[in-house]
């Protein structure tokens, strides 16, 4: 079964300081994975998109890391901010069928304080 | 910035009431989606399209319909609103590009209750 999953559920950190947050996944054929950033009552905005070659991917202070081979993926905040405060989803889609179907992970959910 | 919208944002309703609730973008994108998310899980798929006259059923049963007349506009109806559809609603269409880049882009969510 196709699954996205990932940790930590909830952060929570003092502004300015650094953090990571990991998925994990078991979707195959892999197509692409996206790290998005949902803030509360919002849709979710996509931050970055990976291929299967593509092992980093930077957007600002967000850096996204991908291994294809143990199926995992990483999402770095540099010099956290209050704003940064929201859920971060990791998508994952498959090439296997026409709809390149998508697979959601629950999302952490990261707490900034001041 | 995506150009996807939905109406309303926030709805409290009745229980047997009919809604409609509206999805529109102007990017042109073909593809298009509706997604439920109750809080803290993940967004599940409940119905989607491919263009005009194209409607398919997600993955996660629902009780509502989709039509899709217009590329630009893909509206979802619950006939008869219960507090089992208590939920966020969120609509989505995406862009197909060339070597899996292809971006899913989402509306704000309409966030629903039935009393």
């Amino acid at each position: 079964k196709n699954q996205v999953e990932q940790s930590p559920q909830s952060l929570i950190i003092l502004e300015g300081k650094n953090c990571t947050l990991q998925c994990n996944y078991t979707v195959s054929p892999f197509s692409n994975l996206r790290w998005y950033k949902q803030d509360t009552g919002r849709g979710p905005v996509s931050l970055t998109i990976m291929t299967f070659s593509e092992n980093t991917k930077s957007n600002g202070r967000y850096t996204a890391t991908l291994d294809a081979d143990t199926k995992q993926s990483s999402l770095h905040i540099t010099a956290s901010q209050l704003s940064d405060s929201a859920s971060y989803i990791c998508v994952v889609s498959d090439r296997g069928s026409t709809l390149g179907r998508l697979y959601f992970g629950r999302g952490t959910q990261l707490t900034v304080w001041p | 910035e995506a150009d996807i919208y939905q109406t309303p944002r926030y709805l409290v309703i009745g229980t047997g009431k009919k809604i409609t609730l509206e999805c529109s973008q102007t990017m042109g994108h073909d593809k298009m989606y509706w997604y439920q998310q109750d809080p803290g899980m993940e967004l599940h798929l409940i119905h989607y399209s491919y263009g005009v006259n194209s409607t398919e059923k997600g993955d996660l049963s629902s009780e509502s319909t989709v039509s899709r007349i217009r590329t630009e506009h893909f509206p979802l109806t619950l006939e008869s609103a219960r507090p089992s559809h208590t939920s966020q609603y969120l609509c989505a269409s995406r862009k197909s590009l060339a070597g899996g880049r292809d971006t899913q882009y989402f509306g704000p969510g309409t966030r629903l209750t039935v009393l």
